[in-house]
C-alpha cells in the first residue's frame, strides 16, 4: 500500500508559469488537504476537501486552486506562480473531514522553487 | 483564534538523556491534540494523539505526552533519547466535531542528538 504519493518530488519554476502539484491516495479516505511548510511557520493549510466534489479554503488559499473530481486525487494548481510560493508542499488525507479526531496521513512532499 | 506555540526552536540533547518538548495551545474548549515527527526530507508521521480520557498518552517510538488543561499544555516526553530521534517535532491542535478537520500546527522544534 503506497498511502499518499505526490508528484513531482521537486520543481524549479519561472515566475508567472502555471503549475499543478499532484496528489493521489489509495486509502479511500474521504478528506484531503494541502499544506505548505515554511521555515519558522510550521505547516499552514491551503485548501481542503471533506469529500469528493467539495472543496474549501484554509488559512492561506490566495494564489492556489484545487479540485476533487474523485476520491483518490486532489491536485493543487498555481495559476501564475510567484516567488513567495516557494515552499515545501504536503498533501494529507484522513478518513473523515468533519471530525477533528481522525489522524491525517501525509505524503512525502513537493519542494517548489519559484524564480 | 486557535494557536499553537512551541517555545523551543532548537533543542540539543545527549544520547540516553531524557527529553521534554513543550507545546502550549489556545483553544476555547478541549481540543484534539497531536504530535507529529518529521525526519529530514520526509513527510510527517503521527507520534501520538489525545482526544479524551487518560491525560497521559503513549505513542510510538517510546514517546508519551501529558495533557494539562490548567496549563493549556501538551508536552512530549521520552525517558531516553536515541540518535535516530533527531528530527523536527510538530504539535498540532484539531477542532472538535462540528467543524472541518482543520489542524493548526506549531512552528516546530528541531531536535539534535549528540552521541
Amino acid at each position: 500500500i503506497a498511502g499518499i504519493t505526490q508528484a513531482p518530488t521537486s520543481q524549479i519554476l519561472a515566475a508567472g508559469r502555471r503549475m499543478t502539484l499532484r496528489c493521489t491516495q489509495d486509502m479511500r479516505h474521504n478528506a484531503m488537504y494541502w499544506y505548505r511548510q515554511d521555515l519558522g511557520l510550521g505547516l499552514r493549510l491551503i485548501h481542503y476537501s471533506n469529500t469528493a466534489g467539495t472543496t474549501g479554503k484554509g488559512e492561506v488559499p490566495d494564489g492556489y486552486s484545487v479540485s476533487r473530481a474523485n476520491t483518490d486525487d486532489f491536485p493543487l494548481t498555481l495559476a501564475s506562480a510567484v516567488p513567495s510560493q516557494t515552499s515545501v508542499y504536503f498533501c494529507a488525507s484522513s478518513e473523515d473531514g468533519t471530525s477533528g479526531s481522525h489522524e491525517q496521513f501525509f505524503g512525502p512532499g513537493t519542494r517548489l522553487t519559484v524564480l | 483564534a486557535q494557536s499553537v506555540t512551541q517555545p523551543d526552536i532548537h533543542i540539543t540533547v545527549s544520547e540516553g538523556a531524557s527529553l521534554e518538548l513543550r507545546c502550549n495551545y489556545s483553544y476555547g474548549a478541549t481540543p484534539y491534540l497531536f504530535w507529529y515527527v518529521q525526519s529530514p526530507g520526509q513527510g510527517l508521521q503521527l507520534l501520538l494523539k489525545y482526544f479524551s480520557g487518560d491525560t497521559l498518552v503513549q505513542g510510538i517510538k517510546g514517546f508519551e505526552a501529558e495533557f494539562k488543561r490548567s496549563q493549556s499544555s501538551f508536552n512530549l516526553r521520552k525517558p531516553s533519547v536515541h540518535w535516530s530521534d533527531a528530527a523536527e517535532y510538530f504539535c498540532a491542535v484539531g477542532q472538535r466535531p462540528g467543524g472541518y478537520n482543520k489542524l493548526i500546527f506549531g512552528a516546530g522544534t528541531r531536535l539534535a542528538v549528540h552521541p
